[in-house]
């Protein structure tokens, strides 16, 4: 069965670093989504993306964020300058093509981005 | 701002048992509700849903039903086996101008007790 896949699986990093997370969501998926679990809260939206641009993001997802999609396989986010609490898990998504926004989004298995 | 709202962050039921979950949210724009599973070290996965216009929903053990004028809705897992044991995520999703994130809850750690 096709699934989501995510690297790296953990992620250590000092403070003000770059980072890239890697997406490889399912091949003939259209949209795109990246979400994080800061430890012990709720899982929170941070952006979709859909036809090479985002379609929307949240109030998270600030100028140190950014996404791209630099092929046709890969889905990357990138954290410009981390911060303490840029550390959680990040968790990618991807929906297949359709008309209805009730289409399942097929969560990947995380990476977990820790900012000393 | 906790518009999906999971108030037990726990629940331990007897294997062979009844499991109820429960879920609370605000909005009233919400029209599709999910539950989602997950296991350490995985991401969600999707488990079941149901469209506002229906109040109940079955898919082999599990049942989600939806009480529009509370606004609850409860996953039922009948009979609860030890595999069932995992963190379960409410989610909703509002059909605003094509708006498709999904906004979680907390989620309620099962444990399937043998």
């Amino acid at each position: 069965e096709p699934e989501v896949t995510q690297t790296p699986s953990h992620q250590v990093t000092q403070m003000g670093q770059e980072v890239i997370l890697r997406c490889v969501p399912i091949s003939n998926h259209l949209y795109f989504y990246w979400y994080r679990q800061i430890l012990g809260q709720k899982v929170e939206f941070l952006v979709s993306f859909y036809n090479n641009e985002i379609s929307e993001k949240s109030e998270i997802f600030d100028d140190q964020f950014s996404v791209e999609r630099p092929d046709g396989s890969n889905f990357t986010l990138k954290i410009r300058s981390t911060k303490l609490e840029d550390s959680a898990m990040y968790f990618c998504a991807s929906k297949p093509p359709g008309t209805s926004h009730t289409d399942t989004q097929y969560f990947g298995p995380g990476t977990r981005l820790t900012v000393l | 701002d906790q518009q999906v709202k999971q108030n037990s962050p726990s629940l331990s039921v007897q294997e062979g048992r009844i499991s109820i979950l429960n879920c609370d949210y605000t909005n009233s724009m919400f029209d599709y509700f999910l539950w989602y599973k997950k296991y350490p070290a995985e991401g969600p996965t999707f488990l079941i849903s149901i469209s506002s216009i229906k109040d109940k929903n079955e898919d082999g053990r599990f049942t989600v039903f939806l009480n529009k004028s509370a606004k609850h809705l409860s996953l039922h897992i009948v009979p609860s086996q030890p595999g069932d044991s995992a963190v379960y995520f409410c989610a909703a999703r509002a059909d605003m101008n094509r708006d498709d994130k999904i906004i979680f809850g907390k989620g309620t750690r099962l444990h399937i007790l043998p």
